[in-house]
């Protein structure tokens, strides 16, 4: 079956350590996106990229990087520059003009 | 984008219709109104969307009012596993690069009770 896939699910990390949340899809879509979640709050765009080897920052970029190396791959790396990275975070695809497919998240804490 | 107000918690007793309302009062006339909905701890849902005609599907209707400045979501009978947070968000649908900016608010935290 087609859809999005983000792992791990859950994830720990100590204060000053870089970890990368991967994102999978087999839907063919072009464009795909990664949104931040606290507790009670709604969804904040972190990246998004139209297109493979392409990506612009979204409202909340600062402590994040993403690469585009392929067109079914957008993973996610949560610097030691991001100073609140203990979060939700979800990412999400969609054709031209489509809704937005999400994947089930990953939960990071930092310890 | 046009924001939305939506109110912050409802209650539907199962197998009643569940209508959530959506202000969106400065809407423009190219942006469409989406809902989707995040069931606990997992990733959000499309559910539906429309501009000025009302929608339906397998999952919900969509009701726009005829200035289009509110609409309503109708669940028409609502099971224990509509229990969710549902956004009402507004966007222009034509790709851009950007469809998946949208704005997520607070949403509606719909409680579904036997």
């Amino acid at each position: 079956d087609g859809g999005i896939t983000q792992s791990p699910k859950y994830l720990f990390r100590k204060e000053g350590q870089n970890v990368t949340l991967s994102c999978e899809q087999n839907l063919n879509h072009d464009a795909m996106y990664w949104y931040r979640q606290d507790p009670g709050q709604g969804l904040r765009l972190i990246y998004y990229s139209q297109i493979v080897n392409d990506f612009q920052k979204g409202d909340i970029a600062e402590g994040y990087s993403v690469s585009r190396e392929k067109k079914e791959s957008f993973p996610l790396t949560v610097t030691s520059a991001q100073k609140n990275p203990t979060a939700f975070y979800l990412c999400a695809s969609t054709k031209e003009a489509g809704e937005l497919f999400f994947g089930e998240g990953s939960r990071l804490t930092v310890l | 984008d046009a924001k939305t107000t939506q109110p912050t918690s409802m209650d539907c007793a199962e197998g009643r219709a569940a209508n959530l309302p959506c202000n969106h009062s400065t809407i423009s006339g190219n942006e469409y109104v989406y809902w989707y909905r995040q069931i606990h701890s997992q990733g959000p849902q499309y559910i539906i969307h429309g501009l000025k005609n009302n929608e339906t599907n397998e999952m919900a209707s969509l009701i726009i009012t005829e200035d289009r400045k509110s609409s309503t979501l109708i669940l028409p009978h609502a099971t224990l596993r509509d229990t969710a947070v549902y956004y009402c968000i507004v966007r222009v649908a034509n790709y851009g690069g950007s469809q998946g900016n949208l704005i997520f608010g607070k949403g509606t935290k719909l409680s579904v009770k036997p």
